[in-house]
């Protein structure tokens, strides 16, 4: 079974501030995780995505996320917060080929940073 | 390139009835997913298509259903809608079904049944 927490409902930092959005996971097999941001009625937006290889990784509008096997966490990071990186983010796993190629989302955490 | 394209933005139904949903994926995709999206159960994944084939599906009822033409795009339908059902019902789409592609999303269908 697969299953992916996120421990915060709202994450509040001000605009300057680094800022960390954490997700946990568990799957039975090897992980493929994915971070995804929604803007107020809008879809949602691929940020990036950890398949193999660099523990840090590197995606879109300037954030990160660091995969911890043993800790089996992949956390959302960015050096220093925009106002305009208000929105909710999420995490989400595939756990391939065991459920096949959906993705399992978490609850998502808002973020809100302030000027 | 455009996006992940889902008609119609906004819809109201009524209790009982049924309503079809579309989604045109980007261009050379062959994969398309349906998720639906609520308050209090989150993103939650209804079925996947791949080559008008359906090759996962969610825990949803029977109610909920799908398909997929030769040329990718891909409607859902759900038949004898219950209040539950207003949701915010999100495609996405993908080029092939490796484990490690992502998906991309359209801005989704807000569906409310009064």
């Amino acid at each position: 079974a697969q299953s992916v927490a996120q421990p915060e409902d709202q994450v509040n930092v001000a605009e300057g501030n680094p800022l960390t959005v954490k997700c946990t996971y568990s799957v039975s097999g090897n992980p493929y995780l994915f971070w995804y941001v929604q803007y107020p009625n809008r879809g949602l937006q691929f940020l990036l995505k950890y398949i193999t290889g660099d523990n840090l990784v590197k995606g879109s509008y300037g954030f990160e996320a660091e995969f911890n096997k043993s800790q089996t966490s992949f956390h959302l990071k960015k050096p220093s917060a925009l106002v305009s990186d208000s929105a909710l983010y999420f995490c989400a796993v595939r756990d391939y080929p065991n459920s096949g190629y959906a993705l399992n989302f978490g609850k998502g955490t808002s973020l809100l940073v302030t000027p | 390139k455009a996006g992940v394209t889902q008609t119609p933005r906004y819809l109201i139904k009524t209790r009982g009835q049924q309503v079809t949903l579309s989604c045109s994926p980007i261009s050379g995709h062959r994969s398309v997913s349906w998720y639906q999206q609520t308050p209090g159960q989150g993103l939650q994944f209804l079925f996947e298509y791949f080559s008008e084939t359906q090759r996962n599906k969610g825990n949803f009822p029977g109610r909920f259903s799908g398909r997929q033409f030769s040329n990718s795009r891909s409607e859902m339908n759900v038949s004898t809608l219950e209040l539950g059902d207003s949701a915010l019902y999100l495609c996405a789409s993908s080029p092939d079904r490796l484990s490690n592609t992502e998906a991309f999303f359209g801005q989704g269908t807000r569906l409310t049944v009064v």
